[in-house]
């Protein structure tokens, strides 16, 4: 299995100010994902976190408003550009250690004012 | 159209009761996963099936492929069981797509 760590667990940030949210595995693990989850919904993909390269983005989601790094195999960091009350929601990271079972982090819950 | 329809949207149980959630996939899916996402909003890994069916305490699940379709079968529901429950499948690129989700509540 793998452990996700994330931080900060929860944010309030002002509309137009960006933030970071950083996500750590305990082991290496190749392929990293970023899932936005509104309240009383479904989670949904936005990103998938490529290790030393652009990361490649769902219909919906882009590079300038959520720009995404991931340095090595175990981090990888989220970036909420130009915030917006709509953007407020949970954000959870999650990887693969192989073919089988993905694993989630905590989530990062963000209200944007 | 949604790749998971997850079914039903809401569930209430009482004590000691079951039920069964069910998830039904619109393309050929590789593997299915369950999840229960409690009050704090953590997502808990239940099972992963790429086929067959998995027993673990109260909860049981089957994946059958050949048919697209997933069950979460619930029995002696308790107070703690109580969340939100999600099917999340995985086609051939192993991206999951969630289904929206089922609100069960337990009660006494």
């Amino acid at each position: 299995s793998v452990l996700l760590y994330q931080k900060p667990n929860r944010d309030i940030c002002q509309s137009g100010t960006s933030l970071k949210i950083q996500c750590v595995a305990d082991s290496q693990v190749v392929s990293m994902f970023w899932y936005q989850q509104f309240q009383e919904q479904s989670l949904m993909l936005m990103a998938t976190a490529n290790e030393g390269s652009e990361a490649t983005y769902e219909s919906g989601f882009t590079k300038d408003k959520f720009p995404i790094s991931r340095p090595n195999l175990t981090f990888s960091t989220l970036t909420v550009n130009n915030a917006r009350p709509g953007d407020s929601s949970i954000y959870f990271c999650s990887s693969r250690a192989g073919q089988d079972t993905q694993y989630f982090g905590p989530g990062t819950r963000l209200l944007v004012l | 159209g949604d790749q998971v329809e997850q079914s039903p949207s809401a569930l209430s149980l009482h004590e000691g009761t079951g039920s069964a959630l069910r998830c039904n996939f619109t393309t050929t899916m590789r593997a299915v996963q369950w999840f229960q996402q409690n009050s704090r909003g953590s997502l808990i890994n239940l099972f992963y099936l790429a086929s067959g069916t998995k027993e673990n305490g109260r909860l049981k699940s089957t994946f059958n492929s050949k048919e697209s379709y997933s069950t979460l079968h619930i029995r002696d529901a308790q107070l703690e069981d109580s969340g939100t429950y999600f099917c999340a499948a995985g086609g051939s690129n192993a991206k999951l797509t969630f289904g929206k989700g089922t609100k069960l509540s337990v009660k006494s």
